[in-house]
């Protein structure tokens, strides 16, 4: 059963605006959150992450909000880009840190 | 700089065949993992290892099996190549702490023919 859910396959924005990628959670335990970016034929790269004890966590353009009663976490873009057309996948861990559950991803086309 | 290192980028195979995919990370992580990408599937955790000769099956490890004789290596092994194993794979390391992150490698796309 897929613990951590991206239900938006896709989205598309002009350059400029908010990007807005959700991301929902089933477990609890989840403890530290985490969004790559990944470009075609490479590996994901980091982008940003999220403990539980916070609610929002900014590093220049990007921000990411944890509502935990929710059990969901949004990545903000702004402003969008073109170069940051890729697919965004999020991530979630227990206290372990042993395993990571990843979304199937959301595809973002930033237009120019 | 933080490096996991997969040996080929690209691979084609015959069904049938015995693959192996070689990773290597610098940075004496505890933990290493093998996962595929498939379109519409993201990112599906096939083995992990959290130390030397140790192995731990993730969701998809049918077809599968993995070696760690090394802490900075760690091999995935498809024993009978099917063309249903035609994928995009990533190997990822991580500090064996919570509040860490991963780590990946280029990815190998494998072909099986």
């Amino acid at each position: 059963d897929q613990q951590v859910k991206q239900n938006s396959p896709s989205l598309s924005v002009q350059e400029g605006r908010i990007s807005i990628l959700n991301c929902d959670y089933t477990n609890s335990m989840f403890d530290y959150f985490l969004w790559y970016k990944k470009y075609p034929a490479e590996g994901p790269t980091f982008l940003i992450s999220i403990s539980s004890i916070k609610d929002k966590n900014e590093d220049g353009r990007f921000t990411v909000f944890l509502n935990k009663s929710a059990k969901h976490l949004s990545l903000h873009i702004v402003p969008s880009q073109p170069g940051d057309s890729a697919v965004y996948f999020c991530a979630a861990t227990d206290l372990t840190g042993n395993q990571f559950y990843f979304g199937t991803g959301t595809s973002l086309t930033v237009i120019p | 700089d933080v490096k996991v290192t997969q040996s080929s980028r690209y691979l084609v195979k015959r069904t049938g065949e015995k693959v192996f995919l070689e990773c290597v990370q610098d940075m004496d992580h505890e933990n290493m993992f093998w996962y595929r990408q498939d379109p519409g599937l993201g990112l599906r955790l096939i083995y992990f290892s959290y130390d030397v000769k140790m192995k731990e099956k993730g969701d998809i490890p049918e077809g599968y099996s993995v070696s760690r004789e090394k802490k900075e290596r760690f091999s995935l092994i498809l024993e009978s190549a099917s063309t249903n194993q035609t994928s995009m794979y990533l190997c990822a390391s991580s500090l064996e702490t919570a509040g860490e992150k991963l780590f990946f490698g280029s990815g190998t796309q494998l072909s099986v023919l």
